[in-house]
C-alpha cells in the first residue's frame, strides 16, 4: 500500500483559497487518490477522486501531476464550516481491498 | 456510493459489559464492509476486514476474540466489543467497499465507564 504524507495542519480565512499537498512516492499503477472530510464525530466523506492530470467537481478540484507522486487538493473560497480534518488516501479501488488512513492535515478556517 | 447506516450512534456501557455495533448497507449488497477505530485528536486505525459468509480478518495487534464481528447477510456487519473496558472507549467507523470505491458510516461513540 503506497504510504502518503500531508501537513499535520493548516490555518485559512474565510474567503481564501487552501490547497493541501499529499506526496505519495509509491503510488502504483493501478492506483486512484483519493479525498475525504472528516468532521468531528462524524465518519469520513467523500470529497474528490482522481487517477492523473486535473479533476474538478461542484466542492474541490484536485490536481495530479504526470509522475503522481504527489496531488494537490484544492479548496476554493472556504468557510468556516470547511474546517475539518482531510485526508488524502491511495488504492487501487478493487472491491474488498483495505483502505488504510495517514495522518490527515488538521483546516482550520478563522473569520 | 452506497448509503451506509450505522447504529448506535452513541454508546455508554460498564465496565466488564458487551456491546454490540451495526452497520448496515442499504442499498447496496456490501461482500466486504471494514471496522475502524479513531482515538481522539488520531486517524482512523483499520480493525479488520469483515467478509461475507466468512470470517473477519483483523489487522495485526486487535484481539479477535474481544472485537467479534459477523457479517451475516450481504447487508450487515455486526462488530461486538466484549467484556468492555475503559480503555475501549473510541469512536468506532464502519465502511462499506462499493462499486464506487469507499463509504463511511457516521460512526458511534463507545464510553466505557
Amino acid at each position: 500500500l503506497a504510504k502518503t504524507t500531508q501537513p499535520i495542519s493548516m490555518d485559512s480565512y474565510e474567503g481564501q483559497e487552501v490547497n493541501i499537498t499529499c506526496s505519495h512516492n509509491n503510488i502504483a499503477t493501478n492506483d486512484y487518490i483519493t479525498w475525504y472530510q472528516q468532521f468531528p464525530s462524524q465518519g469520513p466523506r467523500f470529497i474528490i477522486q482522481g487517477y492523473k492530470t486535473k479533476v474538478t467537481n461542484e466542492v474541490a478540484s484536485l490536481f495530479i501531476p504526470a509522475d503522481r507522486k504527489s496531488s494537490t487538493l484544492s479548496l476554493p473560497r472556504v468557510s468556516l464550516s470547511d474546517t475539518a480534518v482531510y485526508y488524502c488516501l491511495v488504492a487501487d479501488g478493487a472491491a474488498g481491498n483495505k483502505l488504510t488512513f495517514g495522518g490527515g492535515t488538521r483546516v482550520l478556517v478563522k473569520p | 456510493g452506497a448509503v451506509v447506516s450505522q447504529h448506535p450512534s452513541w454508546v455508554i456501557c460498564k465496565s466488564g459489559t458487551s456491546v454490540k455495533i451495526e452497520c448496515r448497507s442499504l442499498d447496496f449488497q456490501a461482500t466486504t464492509m471494514f471496522w475502524y477505530r479513531q482515538f481522539p485528536k488520531q486517524s482512523l486505525m483499520l480493525m479488520a476486514t469483515s467478509n461475507e459468509g466468512s470470517k473477519a480478518t483483523y489487522e495485526q495487534g486487535v484481539e479477535k476474540d474481544k472485537f467479534l464481528i459477523n457479517h451475516a447477510s450481504l447487508t450487515l456487519s455486526t462488530l461486538t466489543v466484549t467484556s468492555a473496558h475503559p480503555e475501549d472507549s473510541s469512536f468506532y467507523i464502519c465502511s462499506v467497499s462499493d462499486r464506487v470505491g469507499y463509504t463511511f458510516g457516521s460512526g458511534t461513540r463507545l464510553t466505557v465507564v
